[in-house]
């Protein structure tokens, strides 16, 4: 049984540019939640979606966007790259009918230069 | 900002328990406690969670507080492997949409 998938593993790229980090959720879960984790720190919560909306959203700019798939896949957009947004990039899937125990994924490291 | 209160770090010696505590002074009644652990540059795994009964599974145990303001992980036997950073979030069980609010965790080192 897969576990939480995302690519790419690491990412270079430079301030202004655009990128999207992509996940594919644990089998069976239909819920994929988004943290950004900066050196040192703890994760710090993006968004959440479920049903292809987001559901709940942290305290992060609309630079910050995403996407989910019917598949469940989801994507993460960040736009207009500041250096700040260098950081470590997880998702995590859930069930929405079995209590939400969320289980990550290994993360995408982002650099931005 | 995270519910809880973790001490920064711990040692442990491989083969000892370790015991990892956490305040959670605030819980509400519907919150669970949950346990998470981080090796170096992977993402988070999860360990264990609990309402107000102890709980054990093939990774740890969870002694909850009968006031439900604290507790603490126990890994029974720590390996070197065990050495991570480990973060204790409460938050509502079977609430849709609820995010995980992490700390700054403990750093646990386990030596031989």
């Amino acid at each position: 049984d897969a576990g939480v998938t995302q690519s790419p593993t690491h990412l270079i790229k430079t301030r202004g540019q655009q990128v999207t980090l992509r996940c594919s959720p644990k089998s069976g879960h239909d819920t994929v939640s988004w943290y950004q984790q900066a050196l040192g720190q703890g994760p710090q919560f993006i968004f959440q979606y479920y049903e292809e909306e987001e559901r709940q959203r942290g305290n992060f700019p609309d630079r910050f966007s995403g996407h989910q798939f019917p598949n469940y896949s989801s994507e993460l957009n960040v736009n207009a790259l500041l250096l700040g947004d260098s950081a470590l990039y997880l998702c995590a899937s859930s069930f929405e009918g079995v209590g939400e125990t969320q289980y990550f994924g290994p993360g995408t490291r982002l650099l931005v230069l | 900002d995270a519910k809880t209160t973790q001490p920064p770090s711990m040692d442990c010696a491989e083969g000892r328990a370790a015991n990892l505590p956490c305040n959670h002074s605030t819980i509400s009644g519907n919150e669970y406690v949950y346990w998470y652990r981080q090796i170096h540059s992977q993402g988070p795994q999860y360990i264990i969670h609990g309402l107000k009964n102890n709980e054990t599974n093939e990774m740890a145990s969870l002694i909850i507080t009968e006031d439900r303001k604290s507790s603490t992980l126990i890994l029974p036997h720590a390996t070197l492997r065990d050495t991570a950073v480990y973060y204790c979030i409460v938050r509502p069980h079977n609430q849709a949409g609820t995010a995980l609010i992490f700390g700054k965790g403990t750093t646990l080192s386990v030596s031989s």
